[in-house]
């Protein structure tokens, strides 16, 4: 089983649309969670941490439910610009360990 | 400003030869590390250095090896190139949070 698993999408969806995307991972230790965003052919880019209170960040929501070992980002009023792959990370035993990513593609 | 830097971008190669891929960070990082993206998009970390000392090998094969002359360089060596080393390799670096600085990639093809 991979450590992170998410749905690779793609997810095609219209300007203004909201969408979310999930992530389950399977080391209970697992001390913190991120996503990354990575554009085509680019580095990826931290977007936001995830805490179990869940956290807000303009228009992108995450949430982080430890005993169920899942995360979420929900992005609403999608906008062009964040047709990118999402990354979901977790960071344990001293290093980032990175989902195969869930891509988004927001048309006009 | 660029804050980590991979020398250099592209690179195409016949199989069986050494080449080397370098990078800097001028964000006075201690931990370094490099990641290879293969053609399924898969992000996974092969080495960690911090300060100078490796901390990570992920079984890597023996062919890959880095060296870090100071803690703002880690450079990636690779021996007798094959062709499933094609990839995307991306550096990157942190201090003391986890938060991740990565490079802009080096492109790697292996004919």
């Amino acid at each position: 089983r991979k450590e992170v698993e998410q749905d690779p999408g793609p997810f095609n969806v219209p300007e203004g649309a909201t969408v979310a995307f999930n992530c389950t991972y399977s080391n209970s230790a697992s001390q913190s969670f991120f996503w990354y965003r990575q554009d085509c052919r680019k580095e990826p880019k931290l977007l936001m941490s995830v805490y179990s209170s869940g956290n807000e960040d303009g228009r992108f929501t995450a949430q982080l439910n430890r005993a169920s070992q899942y995360i979420s980002l929900l992005i609403r009023d999608s906008k062009l610009s964040d047709s990118a792959t999402y990354l979901c990370v977790l960071w344990g035993y001293n290093k980032l360990i990175f989902g195969a990513g869930t891509r988004l593609a927001v048309h006009p | 400003d660029t804050a980590v830097s991979q020398t250099p971008k592209y690179l195409v190669t016949q199989m069986g030869n050494d080449k080397s891929i370098k990078c800097e960070q001028n964000l006075g990082h201690d931990t370094m590390y490099w990641y290879k993206q293969d053609s399924k998009k898969f992000l996974k970390i092969m080495f960690s250095y911090n300060n100078k000392e490796l901390i990570i090998n992920e079984t890597v094969p023996n062919r890959f090896s880095p060296k870090s002359p100071d803690k703002a360089h880690l450079n990636l060596h690779i021996n007798s190139l094959e062709l499933g080393d094609s990839a995307v390799y991306f550096c990157a670096s942190r201090t003391d949070q986890e938060t991740q600085y990565f490079g802009p990639g080096t492109r790697l093809l292996v004919l």
